[in-house]
């Protein structure tokens, strides 16, 4: 069966510091890859959206990146935090090709607060 | 553009009480629909999913009927638990490879 990962779990970071938050996905090849942003209380905001290594879509402007190193590993990253960068942050994976509906499944997230 | 739009919350139920938590939506074509739900501080999780008109997604005593004349997705469950208590999200896929979702319903169930 498919598993997803994220860490870290918690993550507390001053403004300004450099961010790395990992997600990796098990038992599937060639997923597609989703990063969300949910702030507090609010809907889902989707990030990037990549369908194969180097095949990455930013979805909203940021100081925010994404890199796909390998199939199913997936980074978000910043140079320089902001306090709006404070939030919860979820990745999914869907299969590939779309299959019959495009279904996504979410990790459990890392809560980032930038003070 | 894609829409989905749900009720306003949260909606507050003692336990046992009849769910419904409303979803409508705007998109071309036939869009595939589902239901998350998001038990605090996890990731979300899908409930169920509906892929053609008249097809009734079910899972642990939910349900929604994917309804093409009213561009409609309710959520459903005859009698809530605690355990419930989460939020919600409607969602609309439309081949894309992305989700498009709505706002997010609370439900408190109380003992």
């Amino acid at each position: 069966s498919q598993t997803i990962h994220q860490w870290p779990a918690t993550l507390v970071q001053p403004v300004g510091s450099p961010l790395s938050l990992e997600c990796t996905v098990e038992g599937t090849s060639n997923p597609n890859l989703y990063w969300y942003r949910q702030a507090a209380g609010r809907g889902l905001q989707l990030l990037f959206y990549s369908i194969g290594i180097d095949q990455i879509s930013s979805e909203v402007p940021q100081n925010l990146s994404a890199s796909r190193p390998q199939d199913r590993q997936f980074i978000l990253s910043s140079k320089k935090l902001l306090l709006s960068d404070s939030g919860f942050y979820l990745c999914a994976w869907s299969a590939g090709g779309g299959g019959s509906s495009y279904e996504q499944y979410f990790g459990p997230g890392t809560r980032l607060t930038v003070t | 553009g894609d829409s989905v739009t749900q009720m306003e919350g949260p909606v507050t139920l003692s336990e046992e009480a009849f769910l419904t938590i409303n979803c409508t939506y705007t998109a071309t074509g036939y869009p595939s629909l589902f239901w998350y739900v998001q038990y605090p501080g996890e990731g979300l999780q899908l409930l169920l999913k509906a892929t053609k008109a008249d097809d009734k997604g079910s899972n642990k005593g939910f349900e929604a009927t994917y309804r093409k004349e009213t561009t409609s997705f309710h959520l459903e469950k005859g009698s809530v638990q605690v355990s419930d208590s989460a939020v919600y999200f409607c969602a609309l896929s439309r081949n894309t490879g992305k989700l498009i979702f709505g706002q997010g319903t609370t439900l408190q169930v109380k003992p």
